[in-house]
């Protein structure tokens, strides 16, 4: 059954730095991954998704991910962190035989430091 | 446009109690998803409609669960019989077609069971 992990339920990083959020995921196959953000008082959105093809996919705000079979890994970052990027992120998978339903994370807060 | 659309955005009620959630989706997408989304925890997959299939309805966690999909449009989630453990958020989504497309998130509806 194919399943997804964040690690680390709270990363904190000062404006300026490095966001670096891990995801890994378990799937036979190569899935379909997402991340979606939720700011503040908002509805889910879609930041970037890989399907196929590059395996370095670039999203909004500056956000980017690399899929990385050998490490089942889908990490999200962002050269230099913004006070507005403050949110819970989540990653997910879907099955590509299936593609029936997404499997979501357990999400991750970011907080930025001034 | 209009996007996804839920009501009550709030909904207290007493345990054992009947209660219907609704979501009204993007004109013209043909998927649409419920989710949970518990304190401190991911996104739970609750059921999954897709044009006249039949809908996966693999995440609901009990026979006090359920939902239908009329003129493939609006969504109707019911539970039935309420418990103090149903308290979350419950996420309407919808997208154009499979899980490859972005799914466009409802504000939700937080349900309270006292």
């Amino acid at each position: 059954a194919q399943s997804v992990t964040q690690l680390g339920s709270h990363v904190s990083v000062s404006e300026g730095a490095l966001v670096l959020l891990r995801c890994n995921y378990s799937s036979s196959v190569p899935p379909y991954l997402f991340w979606y953000v939720q700011y503040p008082n908002q509805g889910l959105q879609l930041l970037l998704k890989y399907t196929t093809g590059a395996t370095l996919v670039k999203g909004i705000n500056g956000f980017e991910a690399e899929f990385k079979k050998s490490e089942t890994s889908f990490h999200l970052t962002k050269p230099s962190a913004h006070m507005s990027d403050a949110a819970e992120y989540f990653c997910a998978v879907s099955d590509r035989s299936s593609a029936s339903k997404i499997i979501f994370g357990s999400g991750t807060r970011l907080s930025i430091r001034p | 446009g209009a996007g996804v659309s839920q009501s009550p955005s709030n909904k207290v009620t007493e345990k054992g109690k009947d209660v219907e959630l609704r979501c009204d989706p993007i004109s013209g997408h043909t998927a649409l998803y419920w989710y949970r989304q518990s304190l401190g925890q991911g996104l739970e997959f609750l059921i999954y409609f897709q044009g006249n299939s039949a809908p996966d309805k693999s995440g609901l966690p009990s026979d006090r669960f359920s939902a239908e999909r009329t003129g493939g449009s609006v969504s109707t989630l019911t539970i039935q019989r309420t418990q103090q453990e149903d308290s979350a958020v419950y996420l309407c989504a919808s997208s154009y077609g499979g899980m490859v497309d972005e799914q466009f998130f409802g504000p939700g509806t937080r349900l309270t069971v006292l």
